[in-house]
Formats: structure tokens, C-alpha cells, sequence
């Protein structure tokens, strides 16, 4: 069965660090996303992708970057951590047409 | 991408039948409605899409208006296990489209027994 799979499932990690969050998928979708969700709000779009070599900043995309060299990853990057972007992050992805599929989330703690 | 407006929150007993309604007043000729549902810890689950009248499935029903400028989703019959946050979604919907999930704060539902 065609499934999206982040990982890791928890980080921690140290304010500076570089940090890099897989997300991938065997749906064969043109759009990935990924969000952020903190505690007890909504999920908020940092980047997404319409396609290979595609990537467009979202509403809360400073701090982060994102590349996509193939079909099925998106990998999120944080360039230099810090304690602001402890969250849990989502990755998505969609064919444009109905329903968006979900990974199960990584949880990073940045210390 | 049109707006959407939810309730932030509602309380219903096991049984009974909720209705969330979603405001989108600047919905867009080719936009879709899209409602998501999301447990803690877990990632938002599809839950049913529409464009116009009444969609149906096994989960929920979506009641959309003439005008477009607003949808209704109903859970029949909830349960405790029906406690998460919902989410609307308005946006076009073609294969191959660049369609932005754009999440807003969304509905939270607690069932209680």
C-alpha cells in the first residue's frame, strides 16, 4: 500500500545545530508540504512543492528550507535551530485533486 | 485562497448529532470544501469533500448551500472516540493542480459521555 513516512519520530537537539527532518512518500504525489503545529493550535504551511526541483515558501518559512530532487521526497532543513522551532512538524501530500495523506508527525525539541 | 471562519470549539454528548459550520464568503468558482479531522498526536485524516448540495459517506455528510458561501459538516450519532479537531478547507481541486492546504485554527469537538 502507497503510504508517507516521516522520520525521525522524535528529535532533540541543540540551539545552532543543523537539522534535517525526512519526509517520504510512495503515492507518486506532485504536492508535499510540511507544517508545524504547537501545542493546542493549527497546522501553519512553511513549505511546499508542486514537483521536482519545485519548492515555494509558506507562511512561517524563515529558518527552514526544503529541496526536491525526486518525486517522492521532501526533506525539511533546519539551518540553524533554535528553541522557537520546538513543534510538531507534518509532512503531506496531495495529487491537486482530493484528499491530502498525512505522515504521523515528528516531535523536535530543540534544547 | 478564500478565508475560512469555525466555531473554535463545541461540547456534544455521545449520540447526539453535531453540525460544524464553516464560513467562506470569497469561495471561488473552481474551489472545493474539504473537511479534515485530527486526533492528538496523530496528523489530519481526510474526512469528506464537496462542491455543491449534499455529499454522503460513511463517516459524515456535507451540507452546502446554494451560494456556496458556507458548509455545514454533520456527525451523526458521535461518540467519545469522535473527540478531535476538525478542520475546513477551500481551495481548487483538478489532478495536477496546485492546490495550497492553507489550515486554519479549526473546530476542536469534545464528545462527552
Amino acid at each position: 500500500d502507497a503510504e508517507i513516512t516521516q522520520s525521525p519520530r522524535h528529535k532533540i537537539t541543540e540551539t545552532g545545530r543543523q537539522v534535517t527532518l525526512a519526509c517520504h512518500q510512495t503515492w507518486n504525489h506532485n504536492n508535499m508540504f510540511w507544517y508545524r503545529q504547537d501545542l493546542g493550535h493549527g497546522l501553519r504551511l512553511i513549505h511546499y512543492s508542486y514537483g521536482v526541483q519545485d519548492t515555494n515558501k509558506g507562511e512561517v518559512s524563515d529558518g527552514y528550507s526544503v529541496s526536491r530532487s525526486n518525486t517522492e521526497d521532501l526533506p525539511l532543513t533546519l539551518e540553524s535551530a533554535a528553541s522557537s522551532q520546538t513543534s510538531v512538524y507534518f509532512c503531506a501530500s496531495s495529487n491537486g485533486q482530493s484528499e491530502a495523506f498525512f505522515g504521523q508527525g515528528t516531535r523536535l525539541t530543540v534544547v | 485562497l478564500a478565508k475560512t471562519t469555525q466555531p473554535i470549539s463545541m461540547d456534544s454528548y455521545e449520540g447526539q448529532e453535531v453540525n460544524i459550520t464553516c464560513s467562506h464568503n470569497n469561495i471561488a468558482t473552481n474551489d472545493y470544501i474539504t473537511w479534515y479531522q485530527q486526533f492528538p498526536s496523530q496528523g489530519p485524516r481526510f474526512i469528506i469533500q464537496g462542491y455543491k448540495t449534499k455529499v454522503t459517506n460513511e463517516v459524515a455528510s456535507l451540507f452546502i448551500p446554494a451560494d456556496r458561501k458556507s458548509s455545514t459538516l454533520s456527525l451523526p450519532r458521535v461518540s467519545l472516540s469522535d473527540t478531535a479537531v476538525y478542520y475546513c478547507l477551500v481551495g481548487p481541486m483538478f489532478s495536477g493542480g496546485y492546490n495550497k492546504l492553507i489550515f486554519g485554527a479549526g473546530t476542536r469537538l469534545a464528545v462527552h459521555p
